[in-house]
Formats: C-alpha cells, sequence, structure tokens
C-alpha cells in the first residue's frame, strides 16, 4: 500500500524556536491533513489543505500541500512548551481513506 | 460533548482470549474507523465503514472483525488475542470518504495481550 516518510521522526528544540517538519509520499494525494496528538489522547486535527501549493495558517501553524500532490510541509514558529506532542502528517488516496505518516515527535525546552 | 467515545480506556488480556472494543459518535458522521498505534508506525488503518452496512478491510485487518451496528456505533471484536495486538486502538469518524473536515478521533484504548 502507499506509505508516507515523515522526518524528523523527532525534535528537540529550545522555546522559541521554529520548528519545520516534512511529509513524501510515492503516490499523489487529494487532500493533505496535519495532526497533533497530546498523550494520552487522540490526534487532533490542525490544518487540511485541499489544493496543490495552497498555504495555510492556524495561528503560529503554517502548511503547504506540494505542487507535485506529493508532499507537503509543516511549520511551527516561536515554539512554546505546550507545543509538546506527536505531530501526524495524513493523505488522502483515491479511494478516500487516510495513511498517516510515522509521526514526529516534538520536545521543547523551557 | 459531541465526538467520538470509546470503552474501555485501558485493557489487559491473556493470550487466546477475546474482547471488543467499543465506538460511538454523535456527530451523524456517515464513515468509520479503526485504527492502531504502535512507536515508529503512525496510525494503521484495520478497518472501516464507508457508511451505515458495510465494512471494509485497510492495511492490517488480520485477526480484527467490526460490526456498524448502527449509524452511530462501529465495534471491533479481537476473536483470538495475540502479543502482537498489543497496541493503542483509535476509532474516528467522518461525515463522510470526503474529508473537507477530516476525522475525529476517539482517546483511544489502551490494550496489552500478555
Amino acid at each position: 500500500g502507499q506509505q508516507l516518510n515523515q522526518s524528523p521522526q523527532s525534535m528537540f528544540i529550545q522555546e522559541g524556536e521554529d520548528v519545520s517538519m516534512n511529509c513524501t509520499s510515492s503516490s499523489i494525494f487529494n487532500t493533505w491533513l496535519w495532526y497533533k496528538q497530546d498523550p494520552g489522547e487522540g490526534p487532533v486535527l490542525l490544518i487540511a489543505l485541499y489544493k496543490a501549493g495552497e498555504l495555510t495558517s492556524n495561528g503560529r501553524l503554517t502548511a503547504q500541500f506540494g505542487i507535485t500532490r506529493k508532499d507537503s510541509f509543516l511549520n511551527i514558529s516561536a515554539s512554546i512548551p505546550s507545543d509538546v506532542g506527536i505531530y501526524f502528517c495524513a493523505g488522502q488516496e483515491g479511494t478516500g481513506k487516510l495513511i498517516f505518516g510515522q509521526g514526529t515527535t516534538l520536545q521543547v525546552k523551557p | 460533548n459531541a465526538g467520538v467515545t470509546q470503552t474501555p480506556k485501558f485493557q489487559v488480556l491473556k493470550t487466546g482470549q477475546s474482547m471488543t472494543l467499543q465506538c460511538a459518535q454523535d456527530m451523524n458522521h456517515n464513515s468509520m474507523y479503526w485504527y492502531r498505534q504502535d512507536p515508529g508506525m503512525g496510525l494503521r488503518l484495520i478497518y472501516y465503514s464507508a457508511s451505515e452496512g458495510t465494512t471494509d478491510k485497510g492495511e492490517v485487518p488480520n485477526g480484527y472483525n467490526v460490526s456498524r451496528l448502527n449509524k452511530r456505533e462501529f465495534s471491533l471484536r479481537l476473536e483470538s488475542a495475540a502479543p502482537s495486538q498489543t497496541s493503542v486502538y483509535f476509532c474516528a469518524s467522518s461525515e463522510a470518504l470526503s474529508l473537507r473536515y477530516g476525522y475525529t478521533f476517539g482517546s483511544g484504548t489502551r490494550l496489552t495481550v500478555v
């Protein structure tokens, strides 16, 4: 089946720093989504992207749907301690199902 | 609060035992899903139900069965649990396979098989 490669696997940064993570696929996706998972909870949707080239912001978060439709990135500016968690990218394949990346674990040092 | 409710939150099983994980959503969503989450593997789709009355296999269906009891409820059954099924299980729902608003996830069931 399709796979998403998400990188980096983990990040340990200082509070106030910017963060960047990305996902790449061998196949084209119709939709890209970015989720955050807090410890002990289910993933929560952060940003949804529906068109190639689309750039969308949600507060300090910015995500882009790659022109080739095979990649997406997420940036977090001026990180704060509550940004800690696991970030997942997800792509919607032609059948409608979501395929998830392996996740990026973010730790923020105050 | 509206959302996806999963029960139980924690469960320990012995190898060979059976159990059913329950999931209910109150958002009038048509589609429901079961995922498992393992370290370094992300979320992998076990089964999904595009609409009431239909179910289909996902990426890792072996060892599981599902039932879409009605529009609200979608259960996952382990007939004979194995240690490889130790994982965190998430149920999710969406308006349809079309993802205008993404999936809404429950808070998970942490299952350990010993």
